[in-house]
Order: C-alpha cells, then structure tokens, then sequence
C-alpha cells in the first residue's frame, strides 16, 4: 500500500541553522508533491508545490528537492528563527483523475533561540 | 476576511448524537474538501466536491453524509456518533491541481 514517511521524531536546532526536513514515499508515483506548515490548533498552511519534472523549488528562505529515483522529496529552511518552529507536513498527489492529497503524519520542528 | 470557514470550532457530544459541520469559502475555488486528523495528527482524505458533484468518497462509514448545497459550502453531517469519531475535521479547497489547498482551522469532535 502507499506510504508517506517522515521523521516522527522532533528535529531540534539552534537558530540561524538550516532546517532539513525529509519525506520519503514507497508504492505511489506523484506527479506533484507539496510542503504544509500546521501550528497547533490551526489548519495547515501551503507553503510549496514542486512537480516530478522538477528538481528544485525556492522560495524566500525556503528550498523543495524531488528526487524521484531516490523517492524522497528534502524540505529546508535556512536561516533559521524560533517563529519557524511547527509541525511540516509533505503531501502527494498523482497526475490523471482528481486531486486527492495524500499526507504524511509531519514532522515537528523546534527552532531554539 | 476568512477564506475557508468551518463551524462549530469546538462540538462536544453524547455517544449516538447526529450532529454536523459547516464549511464556506470565499475564494470562488471549484473543490472543497473534508479531511479528519486522528490523534497521531494524519490527516485523511474523507470526501471531495467538485463543482456540487462528489467525486472523492474514501472508506467511510456511511453515518457520514456532506453536502454540497452551492459550490462555496461543503457541509459534513454525521449521524450516530461513536467514540472513535472524536478528531479534527478539516475542510479544505483548492482551485487547480498546481495550486495548494487553503484549510479551514478545524473542527475539534469529541464524543462522549
């Protein structure tokens, strides 16, 4: 069956450190993966798409990888600051048909000052 | 302005009880979406509209019915709740299938 897999334990690190999230997925071929922020409490927020033909997607402090040979997708933030600490959640969703999200259970980062 | 609004935020309620949820959004987006997150935090695909049309319906019990009255509301009735359907529910929406979905801020279930 499909599976997501990330890091369930809580990645800890100091300010201004770059922040490297990875999200590994077996049985499934996406055509499109995205990246997620959830605060406690609230709703997930989009905060990257990036396409199978695609290696590398930037935005702001933020950097997607897709590597569909490895079947693994590394989410980083650089420069890190406490404000960036919460849950990242990677997404899948196939080409053809409709846009169904299928999520990993996230993984908890913890920016310390 | 809220883009996805669900309502109620908190719903506490008796074993066997029917009660429902309510989403609206205001982005004019065509797909709106429901999805519970367990205590492990997954979140789970439940149902999707397209254009009032369901055309995602996941493994769920049947006490589950949402509605789609207009293409901006996507409401979720559950009927004969059960303890094991204590979770976040979100609603969600999207336009296209490059862009991200925009989520509501949850619906905290607890069965009792």
């Amino acid at each position: 069956s499909q599976k997501i897999e990330q890091n369930s334990e809580a990645l800890n690190i100091q300010e201004g450190k770059t922040a490297t999230l990875t999200c590994n997925y077996t049985n499934y071929s996406p055509a499109y993966l995205q990246w997620y922020r959830q605060d406690p409490g609230r709703g997930p927020v989009f905060l990257l798409l990036i396409r199978e033909n695609e290696k590398e997607k930037r935005k702001e402090r933020l950097k997607v990888t897709f590597d569909t040979t490895l079947k693994q997708s590394l989410f980083h933030i650089t420069a890190s600051q406490p404000a960036d600490s919460a849950t990242y959640l990677c997404a899948l969703s196939r080409s053809g048909g409709y846009n169904k999200l299928i999520f990993g259970a996230g993984t908890r980062l913890a920016v310390h000052p | 302005d809220t883009a996805v609004s669900q309502t109620p935020k908190y719903l506490v309620t008796q074993m066997g009880n029917d009660k429902s949820i309510k989403c609206e959004q205001n982005l004019g987006h065509d797909t709106m979406y429901w999805y519970k997150q367990d205590s492990k935090k997954f979140l789970k695909i439940m149902f999707s509209y397209n254009n009032k049309e369901l055309i995602i319906n996941e493994t769920v019990p049947n006490r589950f019915s949402p509605k789609s009255p207009d293409k901006a509301h996507l409401n979720l009735h559950i009927n004969s709740l059960e303890l094991g359907d204590s979770a976040v529910y979100f609603c969600a929406s999207s336009q296209a299938r490059e862009e991200g979905y925009t989520f509501g801020s949850g619906t905290r279930l607890t069965v009792v």
